[in-house]
C-alpha cells in the first residue's frame, strides 16, 4: 500500500478548463509538498503546506492542506499547455526521509 | 546560490557491467543527499539517503549501493547491472526546511 495515494493517475483536458488533483493518506504529516516534473527533468518544488486547512495560491494554482493534515489538493484554474507535466506530492518522514506519491500525469491540449 | 550537478544525462550499459553515477552539490554545506529511481512517468522510489559523510541509509535492498566520500558528493554504484536496474535516476539535496532540489537526472538503459 502506497503511503500517498494520488488521483487521478492520468488527466487530459482542453486549454481553459479547470481541474483538481488529489493526494490522500491515512497518516498525519507535519507538512506536505507539491512538485511538478517535465519529461527528462527532475521535479521542481511548487509549494509546501504546513498548517491544517492552509490554502496557498501560486498564480492559477491553488493548494490546500486538509484540516487533519492527511490529504491535500491542487486546483488549476484555466489550464494552459504549459501546465502539462507530472504532479507529485511528497511528505517528510522521520530521519530526513522524503516520500513521494505516484503522481498525476496532466496533459493540457491547446 | 546552490546548484546540483548530475551526470551523465544518458547511459546505455550491458547487463553485468558496473555502474557509477555521480552527483555533486555546490553552494551549501552538509546537505542531506538522496538517490531516487523513477519508472517511466511514475512516482519516485527512494533508494538511498545520506545525512553526512560516510552515512548512508538504504531503503530498498537491491543490486545498488551508494557512497558519500565528500560532504557534497554522492555516488550511486553497482558491480553488475541487471535489466531491472533500467530507469530514470535522480539525485537531490535538501535544506533544513526539507525542500528537495533535484538534479536533471540520468536515464539508464540496461540492455
Amino acid at each position: 500500500t502506497q503511503l500517498l495515494e494520488q488521483s487521478p493517475q492520468f488527466l487530459s483536458i482542453q486549454e481553459g478548463e479547470n481541474l483538481t488533483v488529489y493526494c490522500n493518506s491515512s497518516s498525519v504529516f507535519s507538512s506536505l509538498q507539491w512538485y511538478r516534473q517535465e519529461p527528462g527533468e527532475g521535479p521542481v518544488l511548487l509549494v509546501t503546506v504546513v498548517t491544517g486547512g492552509e490554502v496557498k495560491k501560486l498564480k492559477r494554482l491553488t493548494f490546500q492542506f486538509g484540516d487533519a493534515r492527511k490529504d491535500s489538493s491542487l486546483h488549476i484554474t484555466a489550464a494552459q499547455p504549459g501546465d502539462t507535466g507530472l504532479y507529485l506530492c511528497a511528505v517528510p518522514l522521520n530521519n530526513n526521509d522524503m516520500r513521494f506519491g505516484a503522481g498525476t500525469r496532466l496533459t493540457v491540449k491547446p | 546560490s546552490q546548484t546540483i550537478h548530475q551526470w551523465p544525462a544518458t547511459l546505455v550499459q550491458p547487463v553485468g557491467s558496473p555502474l557509477s553515477l555521480e552527483c555533486t552539490v555546490e553552494g551549501t554545506s552538509n546537505p542531506n543527499l538522496y538517490w531516487y529511481r523513477q519508472a517511466a512517468g511514475r512516482g519516485l522510489q527512494l533508494l538511498f539517503y545520506s545525512v553526512g559523510i560516510g552515512q548512508i541509509s538504504s531503503e530498498v535492498p537491491q543490486n545498488l549501493s551508494a557512497s558519500r566520500p565528500q560532504d557534497r558528493q554522492f555516488i550511486l554504484s553497482s558491480k553488475k547491472l541487471l535489466l531491472s536496474d533500467s530507469g530514470f535516476y535522480l539525485c537531490a539535496w535538501s535544506d533544513k526546511n526539507e525542500k528537495l532540489f533535484f538534479g536533471s537526472g540520468t536515464q539508464l538503459s540496461v540492455l
